[in-house]
């Protein structure tokens, strides 16, 4: 079983709904999960982190951690055409001198007009 | 947030060459990873680079191939030895924040072996 698992979509949603991006996760021991979004021939962007249970909002992004099922979200209000993106699901991997991330695939999402 | 640069962005190089990727940092860390993400991939992390000692490798990536130096706390290299069309990829340099935690990357480095 993979560390990080994602759908990799793509997921397409009209513009103006909420998308929900999920993401699961094998380690329990995992404490804190990042999302990345990713523009094609761009570098991974950080829009949110979350560490506890429960929800975290930013703007038009919540994020959502429930450890008990091993499951995190990301949702987006209001999608724009501009969130059309690869959105990348992190977890840390901590060694005790660093944090590294494993990485699920990725889930493509695709806001139509 | 970090603000992170690599040089150079892209490169196209031939088999057996060589390549050194700079990553710079506008403020101290402590640690810096490197990823690479092949062609529609995801990211996969290469090593570990702590300032002062030896890089810690994943399983897979082996120093003769991927040789890293740290010599200061805003900057790392990457070198990508004996090149083969196999390592065509993009490598990325990322750095944990120490404000607020998060791990941010810089733009990457677009590499093509012929």
């Amino acid at each position: 079983q993979k560390e990080v698992e994602q759908n990799s979509g793509p997921l397409s949603v009209p513009e103006g709904a909420i998308a929900s991006l999920n993401c699961t996760y094998s380690d329990r021991g995992s404490q804190s999960f990042f999302w990345y979004r990713q523009y094609s021939g761009k570098s991974p962007e950080l829009i949110m982190f979350i560490y506890s249970n429960g929800d975290k909002e930013d703007g038009r992004f919540t994020a959502q951690l429930n450890k008990a099922s091993q499951y995190v979200s990301l949702l987006i209000r209001d999608s724009q055409p501009s969130d059309s993106a690869t959105y990348l699901c992190a977890a840390p991997i901590n060694t005790g001198t660093a944090s590294k991330l494993t990485f699920g695939t990725g889930t493509r999402l695709q806001v139509t007009l | 947030s970090a603000v992170i640069s690599q040089k150079p962005s892209r490169d196209i190089c031939q088999r057996g060459t060589s390549l050194t990727i700079q990553c710079q940092v506008d403020s101290q860390v402590t640690m810096m990873f490197w990823y690479r993400q092949q062609p529609g991939q995801s990211l996969t992390l290469i090593a570990t680079a702590n300032q002062g000692s030896e890089a810690t490798y994943e399983s897979g990536f082996v120093i003769d191939k991927f040789p890293i130096s740290r010599p200061n706390l805003t900057f790392s290299t990457l070198t990508v030895s004996n090149m083969s069309p196999e390592d065509s990829s993009i490598y990325l340099c990322s750095v944990e924040s120490p404000g607020d935690g998060g791990q941010y990357f810089g733009p990457g480095t677009r590499l093509t072996v012929t």
